[in-house]
């Protein structure tokens, strides 16, 4: 089954222990990103991947940092997390050719940083 | 301005009803415009992709108004089910072949019974 895998689903943790999202998809996509999306501001990006080993930054990548070593995984490193990093993370990925090129989301990754 | 706008809602209409929800996007370049329906705290789930032409898919349709730069997405007949907030997607091209989908901050759609 193609699809986008996120992991933990689920995450309380206390400020400024280190944590790492993984995010993994099996449909050989060349196009990765992680977004947040917080009540009222919708989803924002926090960071890209066009292609291994080619990462860029989105509108809030503040406080966070990727990798993109392998074309499946993307994982979202939070090297020293904050409170306002409280969110719902969501992984996706696309095809990434064309004009086309519909995103596929994760599941969802719901962060708690007390 | 916002890069996508749309009217956050809440949209309550009653079952059976016809519903119409628009969405303005500011980069006349862009590409390839979608409609999302993203169910309480789950991910976004693509609805339908919108061609130029406009295109339908069972009781919904969608079309796109390049000159006023808006995308719209009918649903007749709604059904509980269609209960959800519904997300504008734009994707722009960038420079060296990259490109950046932009989402509006989502429609919510409630139909009461």
């Amino acid at each position: 089954e193609a699809q986008v895998t996120q992991n933990p689903r689920y995450l309380i943790t206390v400020t400024g222990k280190k944590l790492t999202v993984t995010c993994s998809q099996n449909m050989n996509h060349e196009y990765m990103s992680w977004y947040r999306q917080d009540p009222g501001l919708g989803l924002r990006q926090i960071y890209y991947s066009m292609n291994v080993e080619v990462t860029d930054k989105g509108d809030v990548p503040e406080g966070y940092k990727v990798s993109r070593k392998e074309k499946r995984n993307f994982p979202l490193i939070l090297e020293s997390p904050s409170p306002n990093q409280t969110s719902l993370y969501f992984c996706a990925s696309s095809l990434g050719t064309g004009f086309s090129g519909e995103l596929f989301f994760g599941e969802g990754s719901r962060l708690t940083v007390l | 301005r916002k890069e996508v706008e749309q009217d956050p809602g809440p949209f309550n209409v009653p079952e059976g009803a016809t519903v119409a929800f628009n969405c303005t996007y500011s980069n006349s370049a862009s590409q390839s415009f979608f409609w999302y329906r993203q169910d309480c705290r789950k991910e976004p789930k693509l609805l339908m992709s919108v061609y130029s032409s406009g295109n339908e898919d069972g009781r919904f349709t969608a079309q796109l108004n390049r000159a006023s730069q808006y995308i719209s997405l009918l649903i007749r007949d709604s059904k509980l089910s269609d209960s959800a907030t519904y997300l504008c997607v734009v994707k722009n091209l960038g420079g060296s072949g990259t490109y950046k989908y932009i989402f509006g901050t989502g429609t919510r759609l409630k139909v009461l019974a």
